[in-house]
């Protein structure tokens, strides 16, 4: 069975200050990782993916995150927020070779100007 | 080029009515999933559609059926609706139901069942 977690319900920053959004997963095999933001009444927009290779990842809007294979995390950041980065954002795990996508209960960013 | 399309936006429902929901996409991707958000809970796989012409339960299926009508439609039906189906339902498309790729969603169809 896989699983997220994402242990923060909120996250409130300051505009400028870096901006961290936390999660862990539990997967039998090894990991395909998502993280997805979602605005007031829109869809879920993608904003990157680990699949192999560099434990770093690029997304969009400046955001990145680190995959830890021994903590079995995979937590978003972004070195400078901005008000505009307020939304919901959600953490995603599929094992290798399954179909099924396994969403976390989500954190609420706010940044304050 | 408008991805994925979703309508109705809004609908209300009386307890025991019974609606369609449709999705439609224009990326030619061939799987599709049907995901409700309740507040609290992230997102819970309804069914999904690996290619046209087949459907698979996900993790919530009770009180739902689908059709993939096309490879382009598919589609989420409530015989009965009940007071815990109030929620908002996103279609999702990828471009095969490989592990490593990304979902796109729709904007959603936000439902009330009174």
């Amino acid at each position: 069975a896989q699983s997220v977690a994402q242990p923060e319900d909120q996250v409130n920053v300051a505009e400028g200050n870096p901006l961290t959004v936390k999660c862990t997963y539990s997967v039998s095999g090894n990991p395909y990782l998502f993280w997805y933001v979602q605005y007031p009444n829109r869809g879920l927009q993608f904003l990157l993916k680990y699949i192999t290779g560099d434990n770093l990842v690029k997304g969009s809007y400046g955001f990145e995150a680190e995959f830890n294979k021994s903590q079995t995390s995979f937590h978003l950041k972004k070195p400078s927020a901005l008000v505009s980065d307020s939304a919901l954002y959600f953490c995603a795990v599929r094992d290798v070779g399954d179909y099924k996508l396994s969403f976390g209960a989500g954190t609420t960013v706010t940044v304050r100007a | 080029n408008a991805g994925v399309t979703q309508t109705p936006k809004f609908q209300v429902l009386k307890t025991g009515q019974s609606m369609t929901l449709q999705c439609a996409q224009d990326m030619n991707h061939n799987s599709m999933y049907w995901y409700r958000q309740d507040p609290g809970m992230g997102l819970r796989l309804i069914y999904y559609s690996a290619s046209e012409g087949t459907t698979d339960k996900g993790e919530v299926p009770n009180g739902y059926n689908v059709s993939r009508l096309n490879k382009r439609e598919f589609s989420l039906r409530l015989e009965s609706a009940a007071p815990s189906q109030t929620s908002v339902y996103f279609c999702a498309i990828a471009g095969d139901s490989s592990s490593y790729n990304e979902q796109f969603f729709g904007p959603g169809t936000r439902l009330t069942v009174l």
